[in-house]
């Protein structure tokens, strides 16, 4: 099975922090996804990639940048660290266009 | 706008009923459908995919897809309590963005023992 693994559960941060939150995939998939799941407004697609250093702004892009260096690991980051980025933030990966996403386990950021 | 929508819920069946999960789609060129279960606190996993007009069955899960009417559908047959979850639905459009998949926001299910 695809394995995505997100580094860190929970996270707690300062507002103002520079915040990096790290995806990495075992199975070689092209495409790789950041979203964030808020109540009541659902999955929110924030930057994807569909190969190394090629990135795309999703639907919410501001104060999120992102890095791929390398095929297996995207990495988001938050600038600068606000309370409204606190947040379920999801990875997934895919093989093509064709088939689903495989996620992560998701990241629950705290911004204090 | 591509959108997706799904009644919110939520959707409450006594165990050993059939659920019913509808959504729709605004996008007509939509290529591929998929639904997801996420359990409370979990990421969502990939349950069924569907890309052709018709039913598609994989155990107790029927996906339903009909174009025509933008309509796709989940049902599921003889509902456990453990199938208590929210249930996505995602679908990715046609075009040159067919990489990512637009989501609903879920139908919460509860099946009740």
């Amino acid at each position: 099975d695809v394995k995505v693994t997100q580094s860190s559960r929970y996270l707690v941060k300062r507002t103002g922090e520079k915040v990096f939150l790290e995806c990495v995939q075992d199975m070689d998939h092209e495409n790789m996804f950041w979203y964030r799941q808020d109540p009541g407004l659902g999955l929110r697609l924030i930057y994807f990639s569909y190969d190394v250093k090629m990135k795309e702004k999703g639907d919410i892009p501001e104060g999120y940048s992102v890095s791929r260096e390398k095929k297996e690991r995207f990495s988001l980051i938050l600038e600068s660290a606000s309370t409204n980025q606190t947040s379920m933030y999801l990875c997934a990966s895919s093989l093509s266009g064709e088939v689903g996403y495989t996620f992560g386990s998701g990241t629950r950021l705290t911004v204090v | 706008q591509k959108e997706v929508e799904q009644n919110s819920g939520p959707l409450s069946v006594p165990e050993g009923a059939i659920a019913s999960l509808n959504c729709t789609y605004s996008d007509r060129v939509s290529q591929s459908f998929f639904w997801y279960r996420q359990y409370s606190g979990k990421s969502p996993e990939l349950i069924m995919s569907i890309y052709s007009n018709g039913d598609k069955e994989d155990g107790r899960f029927t996906a339903q897809l009909n174009k025509a009417s933008q309509y796709v559908s989940l049902l599921i047959r003889d509902s456990q309590p453990s199938d208590s979850a929210t249930y996505l639905c995602a679908v990715r459009g046609g075009g040159g963005s067919n990489y990512k998949l637009t989501f609903g926001k879920g139908t919460l299910l509860t099946v009740n023992p």
